[in-house]
């Protein structure tokens, strides 16, 4: 079964507008660790955000800003007043406590162009 | 700080050959995983390092294999290349392997870009 699902496979806004990227999760653990990375065309995976499961405060961070909701397993990233350097392939991911190592789970990606 | 660094960033290789991919992790890190991505699969988990010793492995043939020297640098062997091996390779580098309470956040690198002919 698919650990992380990212229903939304590409995503086109127009720049200056807010964007959220949904993401939803399945884990039995109770102490686990969601993130948010960023990948351009370069390739490389860049790190946005990290939540833990035992905090659900959730918080704002220049543009970015999340929303973690443990009822619904959903961890939602949004992007305030997006720019055309944000295009770029989305990824969701967790990690289990209770997992082996640093072993990440990946959602398939959202692909987000923000057009000019 | 220099991030993670990867060798070579593209190659292109024929069926039946092998190949071997280079990582060195950000300084101080110790831990280094590594993950392939295709546009089929995704983002798959291959195996992790730690220790110079491999601690967990996804779920990839023997062809796959690795290892880990004791500065932390992994370097990743495909043995008999397959068309279907054609992928990015990421490695990424993390502090510590196994995060208690607090976790670990795995830096990536810019990956190798395989393609098997």
């Amino acid at each position: 079964a698919q650990k992380v699902t990212q229903a939304q496979t590409e995503i086109s806004v127009v720049e200056k507008e807010d964007v959220t990227l949904d993401c939803v999760y399945e884990t039995r653990d109770t102490t686990y660790y969601l993130f948010w990375y960023k990948q351009p065309p370069s390739g490389e995976l860049v790190f946005l955000i990290r939540r833990n499961s035992f905090d659900e405060q959730n918080e704002i961070s220049g543009r970015y800003s999340w929303n973690f909701q443990k009822s619904t397993s959903s961890f939602n990233f949004t992007i305030t007043a997006s720019q055309v350097v944000d295009s770029a392939v989305y990824f969701c991911a967790l990690s289990e406590a209770g997992g082996t190592g640093n072993q990440f789970y990946f959602g398939t990606g959202t692909s987000l162009t923000v057009i000019p | 700080k220099a991030g993670v660094t990867q060798t070579p960033r593209y190659l292109i290789k024929t069926r039946g050959q092998q190949v071997t991919l280079s990582c060195s992790p950000i300084s101080g890190h110790r831990s280094v995983s590594w993950y392939q991505q295709t546009p089929g699969q995704g983002l798959q988990f291959l195996f992790e390092y730690f220790s110079e010793t491999q601690r967990n492995k996804g779920n990839f043939p023997g062809r796959f294999s690795g290892r880990q020297f004791s500065n932390s640098r992994s370097e990743m062997n495909v043995s008999t290349l397959e068309l279907g091996d054609s992928a990015l390779y990421l490695c990424a580098s993390s502090l510590e392997y196994r995060g208690g309470l607090t976790g670990n956040t795995i830096y990536f690198g810019e990956g190798s870009w395989l393609t098997v002919v």
